[in-house]
């Protein structure tokens, strides 16, 4: 069965620095997502993206957070500089259609130290 | 604004039990809704969708229904297994974005 797919799995990076996660969708997909989970907290919306540029952003995507599909295949999310409180699990997610169900990756654990 | 409400948020029964999650929202303009698992640390594996046209789901010992006009999803799992145990969430989606999801419901299934 088709995955997407998340690189790294976990990364560890100092306050102030910047970071850009990885995913790979699903190749037939048209819509692409990120979405973030804080430690014992609801998975909450940050992007989604659909013919190569942004269809909605949730508040917490501020300024220090752009995505990219950089060619046919990669979708990636960098955040700037990073600070203590963006230390949670991001997860990518793609699907087909509007009517059709999601598709997670296994997410990156990411820590600010 | 949607909201997505999960009860119970902790569940721990005996193996062989059947069991309803129970999942309410507050606004039934929805296009569908999903059901996912997710085992401690790690990612979310889908369970079942459910279209807005649609009553109910089954996969297995799964069946998940969805009822609109009372803003209602429960996720039925038949004779629990401890390959059950983990966390089962419910999210809606609204339209072309995003996923609004609930708490979860912890699910613990011993031997």
């Amino acid at each position: 069965e088709p995955e997407v797919t998340q690189t790294p799995s976990h990364q560890v990076t100092q306050m102030g620095q910047e970071v850009i996660l990885r995913c790979v969708p699903i190749s037939n997909h048209l819509y692409f997502y990120w979405y973030r989970q804080i430690l014992g907290q609801k998975v909450e919306f940050l992007v989604s993206f659909y013919n190569n540029e942004i269809s909605e952003k949730s508040e917490i995507f501020d300024d220090q957070f752009s995505v990219e599909r950089p060619d046919g295949s990669n979708f990636t999310l960098k955040i700037r500089s990073t600070k203590l409180e963006d230390s949670a699990m991001y997860f990518c997610a793609s699907r087909t259609g509007v009517s059709d169900g999601y598709t997670f990756g296994s997410g990156t654990r990411l820590t600010v130290v | 604004k949607q909201e997505v409400t999960q009860i119970p948020a902790a569940l721990s029964v005996p193996e062989g039990e059947n069991l309803v999650l129970n999942c309410s929202f507050t606004d039934s303009a929805i296009y569908n809704l999903q059901w996912f698992r997710q085992d401690p640390g790690k990612g979310l594996t889908s369970l079942l969708l459910i279209q807005s046209s649609q009553r109910e789901q089954t996969s297995g010992r799964l069946n998940a229904s969805l009822d609109k006009s009372s803003g209602r999803s429960t996720l039925y799992i038949a004779a629990s297994q401890p390959g059950d145990s983990a966390t089962y969430l419910c999210a809606l989606s609204g339209g072309y974005n995003k996923l609004i999801f609930g708490a979860g419901t912890r699910l613990a299934v011993h031997p």
